[in-house]
C-alpha cells in the first residue's frame, strides 16, 4: 500500500496521560499536514511541514501539542496531559507540493480520552 | 462567522434524483476550491477541484462564483453509493492548508 498510513488507528487513554501518533506520508511527498476532526465538523488545520521544517501552527495547537518530522519523512504528533476535549480524529495528509497540490489523507487516529 | 459555511442537511433524496449543495466562503483571498467526500468514519477524499469556468466530472458538476464567494455541487442521477458527507474546502495561501466546511450529509434512498 503506497498511501498515507497512520498508527495507531485507535487510542483510548486516561485524562492526564501523554499520547503519540505517527504518520507515514506518501514517499515522495515533501509537505505533510495534521488536522483534527470532531463529530459533525469538518477537519481543522493544526500544523504543516515542508520537509523537516514546521512552517505553520494553528492557534488550536496549544502548548500541550507538539509535532515533529525529524528527517522529512514520517511525522509524530504528541499530546501531553490529555484532556477530554482532545477526543477527536487526528488526520494526516501529504502532498507533493507541485501540480494539483491534491492532499491525500491517511485513515486517521481516533483518540478517546476518558 | 465560520470561514466556510455549508448547510449540514441531511438531504434525503430518492435514487435518480438531482441534488445541489451550496457553500459560501468568507475570505476573498481564497485561491483554490474543492469538494471532498467523506464516508462515515473514513478519511476525506478529493471529489473534484472547482474552477471559475465550472467543471463537470460524469454526474458531478461544480461551479464557483468568486464575486459572490459561492461554490456549488450538483449531483445528477443520484446513486445509493453517493450517500456520504460532502465537504466544501478552500485554501488561501502558499501553505496550501485546507479550510473545511462542516459538511453536508446526503442520504440516497432506494
Amino acid at each position: 500500500d503506497t498511501g498515507v498510513s497512520q498508527n495507531p488507528r485507535h487510542k483510548i487513554t486516561k485524562r492526564g496521560q501523554n499520547v503519540t501518533f505517527r504518520c507515514d506520508p506518501i514517499s515522495e511527498h515533501n509537505r505533510l499536514y495534521w488536522y483534527r476532526q470532531t463529530l459533525g465538523q469538518g477537519p481543522e488545520f493544526l500544523t504543516y511541514f515542508q520537509n523537516e521544517a514546521q512552517l505553520e501552527k494553528s492557534r488550536l495547537l496549544s502548548d500541550r501539542f507538539s509535532a515533529e518530522r525529524p528527517k522529512g519523512s514520517f511525522s509524530t504528533l504528541e499530546i501531553q496531559r490529555t484532556e477530554q476535549g482532545d477526543s477527536a480524529m487526528y488526520l494526516c495528509a501529504s502532498t507533493s507540493g507541485t501540480g494539483s497540490y491534491e492532499q491525500y489523507f491517511g485513515p486517521g487516529t481516533r483518540l478517546t480520552v476518558t | 462567522r465560520k470561514e466556510v459555511e455549508q448547510d449540514p442537511g441531511p438531504f434525503n433524496v430518492p435514487e435518480g434524483a438531482t441534488v445541489a449543495f451550496n457553500c459560501t466562503y468568507s475570505n476573498s483571498a481564497s485561491q483554490s476550491f474543492f469538494w471532498y467526500r467523506q464516508d462515515c468514519r473514513k478519511e476525506p477524499k478529493l471529489l473534484m477541484s472547482v474552477y471559475s469556468s465550472g467543471n463537470e466530472d460524469g454526474r458531478f458538476t461544480a461551479q464557483l462564483n468568486r464575486a459572490s464567494q459561492y461554490i456549488s455541487l450538483l449531483i445528477r442521477d443520484s446513486k445509493l453509493s453517493d450517500s456520504a458527507t460532502y465537504l466544501c474546502v478552500v485554501n488561501m495561501d502558499s501553505s496550501y492548508k485546507l479550510i473545511f466546511g462542516s459538511g453536508t450529509r446526503l442520504l440516497v434512498r432506494p
